[in-house]
């Protein structure tokens, strides 16, 4: 398996505009997290999903943010409209089960300016 | 909740020994993760104990006193690559997920 896939590996965008990253979690895993880091708050977790389904969103900062994952290959975390605040590097990661080792992707770096 | 403390940042020699600790306030304990996550890359899975006692890895050890909600990284015959944060992780099962401490940025001196 190639391992969590996310892209774009950079994303710069300008304040206002729509930004989606994607994710591909490893195959078999019933779990998938994102998370944002940044030096200031560390690593952060934003939302899960077990098989699909989001458990836990209260990590969501606010309504400009949102998660879904369509099928057991694929998830997408849409920031709409982006803000400065937001650029940071988000994660997603996938394990068997929610509590078990995670692996994660290479990270997406956002920049928004 | 979970509440998940360990230092922010340590200093140690080329060829030495350092031990980083983690304590944790939980329930439904399922595990304790160690993570390690040089800079600008992704945090990667190091150790996991679940039952007290020492896990030992090459150069890497890792120890659990679940009675003491407490546990520790010890690295040993430090090398320059060892530089990079390490990250606790308390696994949850009512939670179903695992929380992150905040790391520890461990800096290796010639």
């Amino acid at each position: 398996d190639a391992g969590v896939i996310q892209s774009p590996r950079h994303e710069v965008t300008e304040m206002g505009q729509e930004v989606t990253l994607r994710c591909k979690p490893i195959s078999g895993h019933n779990s998938l997290f994102w998370y944002r880091q940044t030096m200031m708050r560390g690593l952060e977790l934003l939302i899960y999903f077990n098989n699909n389904v989001p458990i836990d969103d209260s990590g969501m900062p606010e309504d400009r943010f949102s998660a879904k994952m369509p099928n057991a290959s694929f998830s997408t975390l849409k920031i709409q409209p982006s803000e400065p605040r937001d650029s940071a590097v988000y994660f997603c990661a996938s394990s068997f089960i929610g509590f078990t080792e995670a692996f994660f992707g290479q990270g997406t770096r956002l920049t928004v300016v | 909740g979970q509440n998940i403390d360990q230092p922010t940042e340590m200093t140690a020699t080329e060829g030495a020994i350092v031990q980083i600790n983690c304590t944790y306030q939980t329930s439904g304990f399922n595990g304790l993760f160690w993570y390690q996550q040089h800079a600008g890359e992704a945090p990667t899975f190091l150790s996991y104990n679940v039952l007290d006692g020492l896990e030992e890895k090459g150069r890497f050890s890792s120890f659990l006193s679940r009675s003491k909600g407490y546990s520790y990284l010890l690295l040993k015959e430090l090398q320059m690559k060892d530089s990079a944060s390490y990250l606790c992780a308390v696994g949850n099962t009512n939670a179903g997920k695992s929380t992150f401490g905040d790391g520890t940025t461990l800096t290796v001196k010639p």
